[in-house]
This record gives structure tokens, C-alpha cells and sequence, in this order.
């Protein structure tokens, strides 16, 4: 069992580049989520999803979008990179999306020049 | 606002017992998450509270004071391998994860 799993694991890429950075669970959670993380700050969430079909936005969804096509899969697209962009960036899932213990993945780092 | 306070850096020795505390301010509350996070890796779940009162866990335990908005993580028989970040994050009145900062646990021979 994987459990989580991101790609790429690092990745550097010229301002005004588009990328996506791809998330895959196999625990059949219902909901996902993205997170960045900042040296000196906690956790920020960009964006959710409840469940396969439906998203939302978290606290810091300028920038980015995501899709949930299915159950399994949680890919965060940034269409115009910034430099202020650059963070690591984590996955995470949970049963319920509510009192559940969230799990996380490998995370990305994303450098943007 | 909403505020999730922690201190920043703590150092303790092999074998002692450290008391790592979180101060939350939140639109309301439905629970507090520890984890952990080594260095380079995903956070890990350690424990949930959502009622007053100790939850023991092997070496670890957490406490929480609604009244106070104040919880503590507890560390006994410190290993090298528990040094790590240690965040503290609340679920508010939207069910939202709050996320405090973290506190960097620096564990000496």
C-alpha cells in the first residue's frame, strides 16, 4: 500500500511556466487536500475537496486550481508561476474531511526563478 | 484573527521528559492535532483531542484546556529520533485545519 504518493519530488521551473504537480491516493479517502509550507509558517491550505467531483477553495487559492475527477487523484495546476511561489508543497487526504486524521504525502519542492 | 501560537525552537537531553505548549485563538473549536515532521518528510499524526483532560500515548501524551485555549504535547524518555518539528493545528468552527508554525525539538546526547 502506498498511501499517498506526489510528483514530481523536486522541481525548478522559469516564472511564467505552467505546472501541475500531480497527487495520488489508494486509500479511497474521501477528501483531499493541498497545503504549502513556508519556512517560519505553518501549513497554508490552497485548496479541498469533500469528495471525488466538488472543490474548494482553502486560505491561500490565488494562483492555483485544482480538479477531482475521481476518487484517487488531487492535481494542483499553477497556470502562470510566480517566484512567490516557491514553497514546498504537500498532499494530503482523510476519511471524512471533518474530525479525521489527515495523511500526508511526500511533498514537492518547487523552485520558481 | 486566528492564531496558533508555539515556541519556535526547544532543546532537551536524551532520556529527559520535555513539555512542548500551544496557545490557540479560534473561531470556534472541534478538536487539536499534533504531529510530527522530521526533517525533509510529511507530518504525521500523533494525537487528537477534542475534550478537556490528558490522552496518553506510550511515550507521548497531549493535553487540552478549552477554557484556557491552551494544549500541551509531552515527550518522555527522549530518543534522537524524536527530534523533529512538533505542530499543533485546531479544527475551528468551519471544520477547518488551523495550522501553528511549529516548534523544533533539538534532542542532545
Amino acid at each position: 500500500i502506498a498511501g499517498i504518493t506526489q510528483a514530481p519530488t523536486s522541481q525548478i521551473l522559469a516564472a511564467g511556466r505552467r505546472m501541475t504537480l500531480r497527487c495520488t491516493q489508494d486509500m479511497r479517502h474521501n477528501a483531499m487536500y493541498w497545503y504549502r509550507q513556508d519556512l517560519g509558517l505553518g501549513l497554508r491550505l490552497i485548496h479541498y475537496s469533500n469528495t471525488a467531483g466538488t472543490t474548494g477553495k482553502g486560505e491561500v487559492p490565488d494562483g492555483y486550481s485544482v480538479s477531482r475527477a475521481n476518487t484517487d487523484d488531487f492535481p494542483l495546476t499553477l497556470a502562470s508561476a510566480v517566484p512567490s511561489q516557491t514553497s514546498v508543497y504537500f498532499c494530503a487526504s482523510s476519511d471524512s474531511g471533518l474530525t479525521d486524521t489527515q495523511y500526508f504525502g511526500p511533498g514537492t519542492r518547487l523552485t520558481v526563478l | 484573527g486566528q492564531n496558533i501560537d508555539q515556541p519556535t525552537e526547544m532543546t532537551a537531553t536524551e532520556g529527559a521528559i520535555v513539555q512542548i505548549n500551544c496557545t490557540y485563538q479560534t473561531s470556534g473549536f472541534n478538536g487539536l492535532f499534533w504531529y510530527q515532521q522530521h526533517a525533509g518528510e510529511a507530518p504525521t499524526f500523533l494525537s487528537y483531542n477534542v475534550l478537556d483532560g490528558l490522552e496518553e500515548k506510550g511515550r507521548f501524551s497531549s493535553f487540552l484546556s478549552r477554557s484556557k485555549g491552551y494544549s500541551y504535547l509531552l515527550l518522555k524518555e527522549l530518543q534522537m529520533k524524536d527530534s523533529a518539528s512538533y505542530l499543533c493545528a485546531v479544527l475551528d468552527s468551519n471544520y477547518q485545519l488551523i495550522w501553528g508554525a511549529g516548534t523544533k525539538l533539538i534532542i542532545k546526547p
